[in-house]
């Protein structure tokens, strides 16, 4: 089983539309968890931190469900420049030296 | 602008040739991570440096080899090139070992024909 899952999309939703992401995690003992948000042939940059059930950033939001081992994406309001591959990613516990990534799911926001 | 440099941007190497990529990390880190992202995946850990000394390393081959010098910057070193190699390198340096507050450089596109 991979350390992270995501369901790579595509997803195309028109402006102003809600959108969710879905990822799973596969160690129990894992502690942090991220969204990075990555443009097409551009660097992976940091969206959302996620340390405890949840976390909220304007249009942003993030939940944890520890017992599913599972975080999710909540993007409100979609906008024409949310269109990215948004990255699961969960350090390795303890040492946190090594970045579990997903395989990214790909979101088109259409006018 | 992103505090991590990384160089080349693009490369075409043969199979079978060795490459040599390089990372400036933003000041003041003393840990550097190198990923692999092939076309349509996520990152995948190669290895991290900390303070010079290796510090984890992924599952690639040791033809897969870095190093990082007393100011930090870091360079990775593929040997024997394979077709499979061909992906997106990014270099990403953080303040300290288990910080999780990585910086990306924009990476470097190999291509191996």
């Amino acid at each position: 089983r991979k350390e992270v899952e995501q369901d790579p999309g595509p997803f195309n939703v028109p402006e102003g539309a809600t959108v969710a992401f879905n990822c799973t995690y596969s160690n129990s003992a894992s502690q942090s968890f991220f969204w990075y948000r990555q443009d097409c042939r551009k660097e992976p940059k940091l969206l959302m931190s996620v340390y405890s059930s949840g976390n909220e950033d304007g249009r942003f939001t993030a939940q944890l469900n520890r017992a599913s081992q599972y975080i999710s994406l909540l993007i409100r309001d979609s906008k024409l420049s949310d269109s990215a591959t948004y990255l699961c990613v969960v350090p390795t516990p303890n040492t946190g030296n090594q970045f579990y990534f997903g395989t990214g799911t790909s979101l088109t926001v259409i006018p | 602008e992103t505090g991590v440099t990384q160089s080349p941007t693009h490369l075409i190497k043969t199979r079978g040739q060795q490459v040599t990529l390089r990372c400036s990390s933003q000041s003041g880190h003393n840990t550097v991570s190198w990923y692999q992202q092939a076309l349509g995946q996520g990152p995948q850990f190669i290895f991290q440096y900390y303070r010079e000394e290796e510090n984890g390393r992924g599952n690639f081959p040791p033809r897969f080899s870095g190093l990082q010098f007393p100011n930090y910057s870091s360079e990775l070193n593929v040997n024997a090139l394979e077709l499979d190699d061909s992906a997106l390198y990014l270099c990403a340096s953080s303040l300290r070992q288990g910080d999780y507050g990585y910086t990306f450089g924009s990476g470097t596109r190999l291509t191996v024909v």
